[in-house]
């Protein structure tokens, strides 16, 4: 079992759609959780960080963190076609420094 | 105020040669990590250097796979007699502090071994 779990998709959705991502994860020791979002042959760019459980809004954007549950999800309102990309869920336990485990990327496709 | 810049950003190389891949963090970074992404999986930690030491290689394959962050000059991931499985991009990240709120990733190299 991989310790941190993310559906593919492709998911496809219209202009406009309130889009929900969401990862699992199995370490109950993580404790920072980001959302990386990553163009077609680029880098991933940071999109949200959160720490412990939570929630968190940024513009379009809100982070939610359930530890209890071992459960994050990224919502994204109003979609546009700009932000069709691959969403990257990472996150890290408190040893000292982060070393970001990451999810295998949704695949989000906004249509206009 | 540059980002994080990778070089080469496509690299190309037979079976049995040797790859480098450098990596200059953001000006004012001193912790450097990089990354390993196979195609349909995610990204996988590899090494945590700061400048002069290796912090963290847990993620580092045992043979072949070795990096540095010297004094001067960018990090370089070196990888020697490369094989087909060392097909992946690479991506480097950096960080100003330890526990810092962001690593901010560099466009990544394609490395292809023919």
């Amino acid at each position: 079992q991989k310790e941190v779990e993310q559906d593919p998709g492709p998911l496809s959705v219209p202009e406009g759609a309130i889009v929900s991502l969401n990862c699992t994860y199995s370490n109950s020791a993580f404790q920072y959780f980001m959302w990386y979002r990553q163009y077609s042959r680029k880098g991933p760019e940071l999109l949200m960080y959160t720490y412990s459980s939570g929630n968190k809004e940024d513009g379009r954007f809100t982070a939610q963190v359930d530890k209890s549950s071992k459960y994050i999800s990224l919502f994204i309102r109003d979609s546009q076609p700009s932000d069709s990309a691959t969403y990257l869920c990472a996150m890290s336990e408190n040893t000292g420094f982060q070393k970001l485990v990451f999810g295998t990327g949704t695949r989000l496709l906004v249509s206009p | 105020n540059a980002g994080v810049m990778q070089n080469p950003r496509h690299l190309v190389r037979r079976r049995g040669q040797e790859a480098r891949l450098r990596c200059s963090p953001m000006k004012g970074h001193s912790h450097v990590y990089w990354y390993r992404q196979l195609p349909e999986e995610g990204l996988k930690f590899m090494v945590y250097l700061q400048k002069e030491n290796i912090i963290d290689e847990s993620g580092m394959p045992k043979e072949r796979f070795s990096a540095e962050f010297p004094k001067e000059g960018p990090s370089i991931l070196r990888i020697q007699q490369v094989v087909r499985g060392d097909s992946a991009a690479y991506f480097c990240a950096s960080s100003p502090q330890v526990l810092d709120d962001t690593q901010y990733f560099g466009p990544g190299t394609r490395l292809t071994v023919l």
